[in-house]
């Protein structure tokens, strides 16, 4: 069972233009939801995270928004560069320790 | 140490050969995970240890996986009889027990001939 939902698959955005990508998920026990960053031959890593209390969340040129009726959640990146080319992965869990369920991921490049 | 230690970075094998991966977690860190990410896919959770005893093994997706954390430190996985489906990048990621932020090492890609 997919839990957590992401599109697209891939995107390609000009240096300076917004990425978005976007996430759904199923389980309304989900209360934590994270964004993982993956450069190739390295693992995933922690870019920005939400809890559904809020509805948005800035860190610099990421942006979290998040629609708790809707069961979605959204990355934005503005200003993007060259450098944020990467695989970007939604995730979600309920409790600190369960586990993570990982969005199929979306495979960012941005052109110069 | 400073990050996550996986080793071997590569593995290749032959099927129907056993293989063991090696998880050295940050220090400190009691909670540990193995996540399996195949090609162009998500990381699929395997197991999760809190201290030495497996929490939660619902991943495993047979008896031919098995993951041990003997001292509540250094974790191995363990596979017998690989398959040529058994060939992806598998994850370990540790962090603090009641804490959200999981850090993930760099993964040993397996290979199955």
């Amino acid at each position: 069972q997919q839990q957590v939902k992401q599109s697209p698959q891939s995107l390609i955005v000009q240096k300076g233009g917004i990425s978005i990508i976007n996430c759904a998920y199923e389980n309304t026990a989900f209360d934590y939801f994270p964004w993982y960053q993956q450069f190739p031959g390295k693992g995933p890593a922690l870019l920005i995270a939400i809890r559904p209390d809020v509805s948005e969340k800035k860190e610099g040129r990421f942006t979290i928004s998040f629609n708790k009726s809707a069961k979605q959640f959204s990355l934005h990146i503005m200003d993007s560069q060259p450098g944020d080319s990467a695989t970007y992965f939604c995730a979600a869990n309920f409790n600190a320790g369960n586990m993570l369920t990982f969005g199929g991921g979306t495979r960012l490049m941005v052109k110069p | 140490g400073a990050g996550v230690s996986q080793t071997p970075s590569n593995k290749v094998t032959e099927k129907g050969k056993y293989v063991e991966l090696r998880c050295d977690p940050i220090s400190g860190h009691t909670a540990l995970y193995w996540y399996r990410q195949s090609l162009g896919q998500g990381p699929e959770f395997l197991i999760y240890f809190q201290g030495t005893g497996a929490a939660d093994d619902s991943g495993l997706p047979n008896d031919r996986f098995f993951a041990v954390r003997p001292e509540g430190s250094v974790s191995t996985l363990k596979i017998q009889r690989t398959e040529r489906g058994d060939s992806a990048v598998y994850l370990c990621a540790s962090k603090f027990s009641g804490a959200n932020v999981l850090t993930f090492g760099a993964g040993s890609r397996l290979t199955v001939l």
